[in-house]
């Protein structure tokens, strides 16, 4: 059974950033047939997919349009984990943030880290 | 962007009676080359993330009780629970994975009256 577990602070001061690591556990971060994302969750956005990472002989990265600047999404394969780095955090950026894997022939997210809530605050 | 709208936002239900909940796509998520709907339902319960009930727009995940169901195709979608139990008050997303960026409905709250 694939489980991944979320690690990372809370809170996160304007202008600096955000970093979370998911662990994955029942599955291998380099397989050719996953994906591993990131998701985020707040009542003014809703549920907002923001990238990606994938390794199909080389790694790739995909990123949504409104974070595009900010996100850095890396895996690590030693560790068997990835993890998300949001630069520059507003207030904006608070939400309960999620990993997830998709296994590409099925497409789905599934499953779902136990998501972090992060608030931005001095 | 694939813009995905739910209706309705919140939903009363008796036990025991039929809860219907209704999803529309921007554009069509139906892949012509496998006859596909890249169209998926989760169920999300207070602190928890969501969990997978249909993908393919009518396959029911493993384990997820049969009184859940999907339908459609194209841009228009379903999730029909046939018979309301306590244990399904949560909010119901849909969700396209046709295309990145991949995007969720807003939500419908589903209570039980």
């Amino acid at each position: 059974q694939v489980q991944l577990q979320q690690s990372g602070p809370g809170l996160v001061k304007p202008s600096q950033t955000l970093s979370l690591t998911c662990v994955i556990s029942g599955d291998n971060v380099s397989s050719s047939s996953t994906t591993w994302n990131w998701i985020r969750q707040s009542p003014s956005r809703g549920l907002e997919w923001l990238g990606r990472t994938y390794y199909r002989s080389k790694w790739h990265y995909d990123y949504a349009v409104s974070v595009r600047s900010r996100l850095i999404i890396n895996a690590d394969t030693s560790k068997n984990q990835f993890s998300l780095q949001l630069n520059s955090v507003t207030p904006e950026d608070r939400a309960v943030y999620y990993c997830a894997r998709v296994v590409t022939y099925v497409g789905v997210f599934d499953p779902w880290g136990q998501g972090t809530l992060v608030t931005v605050s001095s | 962007d694939i813009g995905m709208t739910q209706s309705p936002d919140s939903l009363a239900v008796s036990l025991g009676e039929r809860a219907t909940i209704n999803c529309k796509s921007s554009q069509s998520v139906l892949l012509s080359s496998n006859n596909k709907n890249y169209l998926t339902w989760y169920q999300q319960k207070p602190g928890q993330p969501p969990k997978l009930l249909i993908y393919w727009a009518s396959t029911r995940e493993s384990g997820v009780p049969d009184r859940f169901s999907g339908s459609g195709s194209g841009t228009d979608f379903t999730l029909t629970i046939s018979s309301l139990q306590a244990e399904d008050v949560a909010v119901y997303y849909c969700q396209q994975y046709y295309s990145t960026p991949y995007t969720f409905g807003q939500g419908t709250k589903l209570e039980i009256k």
